[in-house]
C-alpha cells in the first residue's frame, strides 16, 4: 500500500511568487494534516483536515498561506507573495481517525531565493 | 516559547548499549506523548507513545518513561543497533485525538559498531 504522497519532492521559487503544493493522503485516511520543519527544529503545526472542512487552522502563520481538501483526499497547500523565511520543509500527514499516528510523507523542500 | 524541549542536539552510543533520549515539557495540559524516528529526506514516523495516565510504555525494545511531575519523558532503546541510527523527536498534545502535536527540536542518535 502507498504511504502518504507530496509533490513536489523540492521545489525552488523566487521571491513574491505563489507555490503550491500536494498532498496525497494513505487512501481511506480521513484525517490530514500540514506541517513545517525549519532547519534544525522539529515539525510546527499549521493546519488539520477532517474530511473537507479545516478543523483548525491556528498555525498558519498568516494570509498568505490558504490549504483546501475540496473532495476530503488531496488536499493542496497555497502560499502566496512568498518570502525568503519560507523556505523550509512542508510535510503532510494522514491518519485512519483523528486519535490514530500521523503517517508523514517525505515532505516538499521549499527554497525561497 | 519551546513548550517541549530536547537539549542533547546528539547522542552517540556503543552498539548493543542503552540508548537513553529525553525530553522536557512546560504546558501542565499535555496529557499525550509521542516519540518520532526520521531518516534523513523522509518523514518522521510513529514509534511509541504514552497517555499521562501511565508512567511506562514498552514496545519491543523500545520503551518510553512519563515523569508528569518533573514534566520528562525519556525514551530507552535497548539494546541499540546501527539501524537506530536517526533523528528522534518527542511530541505532546493536550489530549489524545487531539492532533495539533508540538514536537521537540529533536536528538541525533548515532549508533557505533
Amino acid at each position: 500500500g502507498a504511504g502518504v504522497s507530496q509533490t513536489p519532492s523540492n521545489k525552488v521559487t523566487e521571491k513574491g511568487k505563489y507555490v503550491e503544493l500536494r498532498c496525497d493522503p494513505i487512501s481511506g485516511h480521513t484525517a490530514l494534516y500540514w506541517y513545517r520543519q525549519s532547519l534544525g527544529q522539529g515539525p510546527e503545526f499549521l493546519i488539520y483536515f477532517q474530511g473537507t472542512g479545516a478543523a483548525d487552522d491556528s498555525g498558519l502563520p498568516n494570509d498568505r498561506f490558504f490549504a483546501v481538501r475540496p473532495e476530503g483526499s488531496v488536499s493542496t497547500l497555497k502560499i502566496q507573495r512568498t518570502e525568503r523565511g519560507d523556505s523550509a520543509v512542508y510535510l503532510c500527514a494522514s491518519s485512519l481517525l483523528p486519535d490514530s499516528p500521523l503517517h508523514f510523507g517525505n515532505g516538499t523542500r521549499l527554497t525561497v531565493t | 516559547d519551546q513548550q517541549v524541549k530536547q537539549n542533547s542536539p546528539s547522542l552517540s552510543v556503543q552498539e548493543g548499549r542503552i540508548s537513553i533520549l529525553n525530553c522536557d515539557y512546560t504546558n501542565s495540559m499535555f496529557d499525550y506523548f509521542l516519540w518520532y524516528k526520521k531518516y534523513p529526506a523522509e518523514g518522521p514516523t510513529f514509534l511509541i507513545s504514552i497517555s499521562s495516565i501511565k508512567d511506562k510504555n514498552e514496545d519491543g525494545r523500545f520503551t518510553v518513561f512519563l515523569n508528569k511531575s518533573a514534566k520528562h519523558l525519556s525514551l530507552h532503546i535497548v539494546p541499540s543497533q546501527p539501524g537506530d541510527s536517526a533523528v528522534y523527536f518527542c511530541a505532546a498534545s493536550e489530549l489524545q485525538g487531539a492532533q495539533k502535536l508540538v514536537f521537540g527540536q529533536g536528538t541525533r542518535l548515532t549508533i557505533n559498531p
